[in-house]
This record gives C-alpha cells, sequence and structure tokens, in this order.
C-alpha cells in the first residue's frame, strides 16, 4: 500500500499569499497518478487536479500542481477567501487507492 | 447537473447492521464505476469499496473485507454499502463518489451520511 504524507499539517497564510502543499508517497505513484482534493468544513471534497497536473472542470487557474515519482506540490498562487480550506492528495496509481492525511491552510 | 444524495446512516450498537444508499442523477448511472469513501471524525479520507458499471466486479478494502459489501441497482439508479458486523472503528461519514471514465479518482461526490456505532 502506497502511504501518501502532507506536509505541512497546517499552513497560516493571509489572503493574496502563496500556498505550497506538499505529498509525498512511500513509493513511486505510476504514471504520475496523483489528484489534489479540496475539502471545505461541512461539505463535501471537491476534485482540483488530476494526473498531478490536469486541472478540474471548473478549477480557476491559481490552483497548479506538479510532480511524478514520490513527490508532488500544490500550489495556490493567491489564496482567496474561500480557498481556506483542507487539501488532501490522493493516489490512483495502485491498489488500493489511498489519500493523504489532508494540509489545512488556514487565516493567518 | 450531476447530484449524488446518500442516505440510511445513524447510530448502530457494535455488531449491527446498516444500508448506505446513494440516489444519483445528471449523469448515465451505468456507465460509471462508483465508490465509498468514508472519513471518520477528524481524521483523512479513507477508500472504502468500488463497482464496476455493470455490478460485475467489485473491490473492497482490507479493512472491511468480509463485512461490508457494494452494490447497484442500475434501473434505479441508486448505488448501495451494506455494512455488517460494524464496530466502533467504522465510524465515520460515508461518502459516496463517482470515478473518472478514466481513471480511478473521484470527480463528484455527495455529502455523505454519517454512521455512529456506540452503544
Amino acid at each position: 500500500e502506497i502511504v501518501l504524507t502532507q506536509s505541512p499539517g497546517i499552513l497560516s497564510l493571509s489572503p493574496g499569499e502563496r500556498a505550497t502543499l506538499s505529498c509525498r508517497a512511500s513509493q513511486s505513484v505510476r504514471s504520475g497518478f496523483l489528484a489534489w482534493y479540496q475539502q471545505r468544513p461541512g461539505q463535501a471534497p471537491r476534485l482540483l487536479l488530476y494526473g498531478a497536473s490536469n486541472r478540474a472542470t471548473g478549477i480557476p487557474d491559481r490552483f497548479s500542481g506538479s510532480g511524478s515519482g514520490t513527490d508532488f506540490i500544490l500550489t495556490i498562487s493567491r489564496l482567496e477567501p474561500e480557498d481556506f480550506a483542507v487539501y488532501c492528495c490522493q493516489q490512483y496509481g495502485s491498489s488500493p487507492l489511498t489519500f493523504g492525511g489532508g494540509t489545512t491552510v488556514e487565516i493567518k | 447537473e450531476v447530484l449524488l444524495l446518500e442516505s440510511g446512516g445513524g447510530l448502530v450498537q457494535p455488531g449491527g447492521s446498516l444500508r448506505l444508499s446513494c440516489a444519483v442523477s445528471g449523469f448515465t448511472f451505468s456507465n460509471y464505476v462508483m465508490s465509498w469513501v468514508r472519513q471518520a471524525p477528524g481524521k483523512g479520507l479513507e477508500w472504502v469499496s468500488v463497482i464496476t458499471g455493470s455490478g460485475e466486479s467489485t473491490h473492497l478494502a482490507d479493512s472491511v473485507q468480509g463485512r461490508f459489501s457494494i452494490s447497484r441497482d442500475n434501473s434505479r439508479n441508486t448505488l448501495y454499502l451494506q455494512m455488517n458486523s460494524l464496530s466502533v472503528e467504522d465510524t465515520a461519514k460515508y461518502y459516496c463518489a463517482k470515478v473518472d471514465g478514466s481513471a480511478y479518482f473521484f470527480d463528484f461526490w455527495g455529502q455523505g451520511t454519517l454512521v455512529t456505532v456506540s452503544t
């Protein structure tokens, strides 16, 4: 099973700042099969990115992703008020599907 | 508009059973793999089970193997999760999620239904 470790656990930033979130896999994620989700309090997860860097439909271009192998990054270029939430990565390159523990982006 | 609406959660004693349902609309249900994902209070997401569009093939996480089963009724556009021999560790919000047509990530999610296993 691939274990995904996200860091930092909590990221305290101000609106307008840049956020950089890390997702590290315990072994290589096949073909960059990594997705990112946003989860606001009390809401269902929302798909942001898939294939490490492809934005899902309707996702603003301030969200970008990069990485391959074991190291992946989610970048939010300029934080908007609605971006303060929990972000979670998921690998779908091998079974079982696994998720990271999440990074909370909170208002500083 | 894609909609997924879970139901069937509630309070159950250890050893008990529940059946969750997920009614979907907005896409051709039978064409898509569907899944259940859960989230224990204050914890991260955990994949639980997946089923192919026809329902012929299913997979379960090791943590629920032998206790849970997934099924679907394509005539009713509904996904199910039968949960037996529940333990306190199964306490979580259970989400129904649509699997993208190209790979096993989740492009749409329901709002979830809460299952609490407690005496």
